[in-house]
């Protein structure tokens, strides 16, 4: 009765730094997302995919990375950490157009 | 012009109130439509689908517009328990996030 998980639930960076979010869901569902969502803010869509091998820029591409070797799993790479990306990250995942199923989010300083 | 837009509140209101919020989208060829409640930068959680015909649960009641390319909450009788942030999500291949409207509810 897993749904969406993610890891880690905390981190910090350093400036420059790299680090990948994970992100796995166990329903099958075919879309996958990735989102952040900053202090007061709303949830900004980053990436997202319709299918395994299939990922497509959201609004806030800028910075990040990722792919979707598999139905399963849709890491979130960030490769030169900056502090504009501190942030709550969450990843999301639906089947068809249903509703979005939400891992319990990422919290991510950039130090 | 954002995609999704909703009016950021934030709205304070007493027990027993009826409150409503509306959210805007850009795209007309979005398909589907939800209303998701987030507390405390926790994960959103779905309040509600929102059908063509307008639906109701309880307390809450959602519409589409399509001509006007809008949707809207209604909340009635408000709770101590409903202060959150109501995020309304437009949906093509991508889920587009509304900023969010804070409520308070006071006793």
């Amino acid at each position: 009765n897993a749904g969406v998980t993610q890891t880690p639930k905390f981190r910090i960076l350093k400036i420059g730094q790299s680090m990948t979010l994970q992100c796995a869901q166990d329903m099958n569902h075919n879309y996958m997302y990735w989102y952040r969502q900053d202090p007061g803010m709303g949830l900004k869509l980053i990436y997202y995919s319709v299918g395994a091998g299939i990922t497509d820029k959201g609004e806030v591409p800028n910075g990040y990375n990722v792919s979707r070797s598999t139905t399963e799993d849709f890491p979130l790479r960030l490769e030169l950490a900056a502090p504009s990306q501190t942030s709550v990250y969450f990843c999301a995942s639906r089947q068809g157009f249903e509703k979005l199923f939400f891992g319990s989010g990422t919290q991510l300083s950039v130090l | 012009r954002k995609e999704v837009e909703q009016d950021p509140g934030p709205f304070n209101v007493p027990e027993g109130a009826t409150v409503a919020f509306n959210c805007t989208y850009s795209n007309s060829a979005s398909q589907s439509f939800f209303w998701y409640r987030q507390d405390c930068r926790k994960e959103p959680k779905l309040l509600m689908s929102v059908y063509s015909s307008g639906n109701e649960d309880g307390r809450f009641t959602a519409q589409l517009n399509r001509a006007s390319q809008y949707i809207s909450l209604l909340i009635r009788d408000s709770k101590l328990s409903d202060s959150a942030t109501y995020l309304c999500v437009v949906n093509g291949n991508d889920m587009r996030f509304g900023a969010g409207t804070r409520l308070t509810v006071k006793p």
